[in-house]
């Protein structure tokens, strides 16, 4: 079956302007988490999303947000773009959510903040 | 709180010899751990997870890794590497209600044929 597809993978954007990215998880999976990966931090945790409500949220500023769809598609948004927002962001669907299910990842989408 | 140390940020190492990643983690509570993979423009594949039971858990790919409660450790190893195990590695522990993943800031594997 097909994995976690994340679009797009790449992107370019300027200074103060917003993004929005988005993740298709698995099918029959209903959990979506987001994450960040830069050099100089790792991977750090957004938030979850389950059933269309956010479950879980790591310490991130009030500009990243995000939402889910009745068909479990994930949506991230980032707005008033800094430099510092450019990292490779993740998406990992499972199945419930679980502590005890395997998270599956995309391949990311790598934005580029100029 | 919790935090995962990976002690090495990059571990050279030549083809067929052995490897040993190393995985430390704090929490005041009981945790499952996880290893992840990443290959180069790659998202993370699970490669080997400890939720309970055995100790020692085994991957399909040769690796294997074994909790250590009392030293807190999840501890990587492969007898044999393949140049194919180049790759970055990531320790990460989850709390028990909590779908979030908390992880190390990665190993960088490179295998020297």
């Amino acid at each position: 079956k097909a994995g976690v597809t994340q679009t797009p993978r790449y992107l370019i954007k300027t200074r103060g302007q917003q993004v929005t990215l988005s993740c298709s998880p698995i099918s029959g999976h209903r959990s979506v988490s987001w994450y960040q990966q830069t050099p100089g931090q790792g991977l750090q945790f957004l938030f979850e999303y389950f059933s269309e409500t956010q479950r879980n949220k790591g310490n991130f500023p009030g500009r990243f947000s995000g939402r889910q769809f009745s068909n479990s598609r994930s949506e991230m948004n980032v707005s008033t773009l800094e430099l510092g927002d450019s990292a490779l962001y993740l998406c990992a669907s499972s199945l419930t959510g679980a502590t005890n299910t395997e998270a599956f990842f995309g391949q990311g989408t790598r934005l580029t903040v100029v | 709180a919790q935090s995962v140390t990976q002690l090495d940020s990059q571990v050279p190492v030549f083809e067929e010899a052995p490897v040993e990643l190393r995985c430390n983690y704090s929490s005041s509570v009981s945790v499952y751990l996880f290893w992840y993979v990443q290959y180069p423009n790659q998202g993370l594949q699970l490669l080997l997870k400890y939720l309970s039971g055995s100790t020692l858990v085994e991957s399909i790919n040769g690796f294997e890794a074994e909790f250590n409660k009392s030293q807190t450790s999840f501890h990587l190893r492969k007898p044999s590497v393949h140049i194919s195990d180049t790759a970055e590695y990531f320790c990460a522990v989850r709390i028990p209600g909590a779908n979030n993943l908390f992880f190390g800031t990665g190993t960088r594997l490179t295998v020297i044929p």
